[in-house]
């Protein structure tokens, strides 16, 4: 049973980077793309990017080109999303997710969320 | 980018009830990559549907989907305590992959 366990909470101050990590274990790291979603408090989902382990290339929401980075580490089996010039309007629950089926990028399997609170 | 719109925004209902979920796109989702979710508070998403109407693994059988084009719909034949939660609607056919805004079933 595929399992994806993301890091901690993390408490940021505006203007700073952000950098989560999401390990995954059991079913085949490569050749599933790894995506990110995230959720504000009382709102929905929005997709942030993804990445497929074995191309390495990522592809990012427009609305977070230039402040997001997705990389992946097959050797470790993690795959990491960094968010730089934090906000307010950061703050939020941030998911990993994996894809069903190669190439059909809905989500079946879930990290637990990472709470990131930006603040001064 | 598609925009996904559901409705209603909240359903009330009791246990044992029909539900009737609305998902509806700004354009054509072909293939029906349309997928749906279903959260409870403090929760991760749980795959319910994807393809439209395929179940995921382990899902029961009350929860079914259909729908073709730009309309979707998600149905739950008789609601359990469990199923009151938020249900959201995604499409997969054009990045970026976007979700619906959310309908909340909660318990009249």
């Amino acid at each position: 049973q595929v399992q994806l366990v993301q890091s901690g909470a993390e408490v940021k101050k505006p203007g700073s980077s952000v950098k989560v990590s999401c390990k995954a274990s059991g079913g085949t790291f490569s050749g599933y793309a790894l995506n990110w979603v995230r959720q504000a408090p009382g709102h929905g989902l929005e997709w942030m990017g993804d990445i497929n382990p074995i191309f390495g290339k990522a592809n990012y929401a427009q609305r977070f080109q230039g402040r997001v980075t997705i990389n992946a580490d097959a050797s470790t089996s993690t795959a990491y999303m960094e968010l730089s010039g934090l906000t307010s309007e950061d703050t939020a629950v941030y998911y990993c997710a994996r894809e069903g089926s190669v190439h059909a990028p809905f989500f079946e399997y879930w990290g637990q969320g990472t709470l990131v609170s930006v603040s001064s | 980018e598609i925009v996904l719109t559901q409705s209603p925004g909240t359903l009330s209902l009791s246990p044992g009830e029909r539900a009737t979920l609305s998902c509806r796109a700004s354009q054509s989702v072909y293939s029906n990559y349309l997928a749906w979710y279903q959260q409870k508070p403090g929760q991760a998403p749980r795959l319910l549907i994807h393809g439209a109407s395929s179940r995921a693994t382990g899902i029961p059988d009350r929860f079914s989907g259909s729908g073709s084009g730009t309309d979707f719909t998600l149905t739950i034949s008789r609601l359990e305590p469990e199923d009151f939660a938020v249900y959201y609607c995604q499409q997969y056919v054009s990045p970026p992959w976007t979700f619906g805004q959310g309908t909340k079933v909660e318990i009249k």
